[in-house]
């Protein structure tokens, strides 16, 4: 399994305002994940950070709202740009790890709790 | 498109008594299937997969699943609950992605409560 730090683990932002959020993995993994859990919610994927190229992002979300950093196999970035209190959530990264089976198993970080005011 | 329901968004039980949590999937193949569990103020942690291997699947802290092809089911079970239990639990099932990769499907949750 992967071992997966988020940095900043909360925090409390003004509408507007960026934050970027860290995510971490102890171990070479093949590909990284963010996700966003709204209040009360279940998880919604974002987007699928690639080593070396773009992201690849899912339906309603976009790069400029959302820009990703995936400078190598251990590291990402996710950016939550221009904040409004809409964007208070969760946001959690996952990395998957190849088992030697054919089904990836994703591990997930602990989550950045996001508050906008 | 791969989809999950979970049947009960909330479930309550007796400490000591059995715990029953629902899933069905919808899957044009055979899907993989995971269950995950998510306690207050923490992130994510793997319960049991499903790999198309043996059907009944047993996963860490007394908890198994059994998939059942036949009613699309991969209901998770535990045989007696203990108060360290009560957490949100989430069933997923992963869909094909072209970039070689399985991407996931999370269910809506079920809050499992558990009572003295």
């Amino acid at each position: 399994s992967a071992v997966i730090s988020q940095k900043p683990s909360r925090d409390i932002c003004q509408r507007g305002t960026s934050l970027t959020i860290q995510c971490q993995v102890d171990s070479q993994v093949t590909m990284m994940f963010w996700y966003r859990q709204q209040p009360g919610q279940s998880l919604t994927l974002i987007a699928t950070a690639n080593q070396g190229s773009e992201a690849t992002y899912e339906s309603g979300f976009v790069i400029d709202k959302f820009p990703i950093s995936r400078p190598n196999l251990t590291f990402s970035t996710l950016t939550v740009s221009n904040m409004s209190p809409e964007d208070s959530s969760i946001y959690l990264c996952s990395a998957t790890m190849k088992n030697g089976d054919t089904t990836d198993t994703q591990y997930f970080g602990p989550g950045t709790r996001l508050t906008v005011l | 498109a791969q989809s999950v329901t979970q049947l009960d968004s909330h479930v309550s039980v007796s400490e000591g008594t059995p715990v029953l949590l629902r899933c069905n999937y919808s899957s044009s193949y055979s899907p993989s299937l995971f269950w995950y569990v998510q306690h207050p103020n923490k992130g994510l942690q793997l319960l049991l997969k499903y790999t198309s291997a043996a059907t009944l699947v047993k996963g860490i802290n007394g908890f198994e699943a059994e998939f059942k092809k036949s009613e699309t089911s991969f209901h998770l079970t535990k045989p007696s609950a203990h108060m360290s239990d009560a957490a949100e639990y989430f069933c997923v099932v992963s869909d094909k992605f072209s970039g070689g990769y399985n991407k996931l499907i999370f269910g809506a949750g079920t809050r499992l409560a558990v009572h003295p």
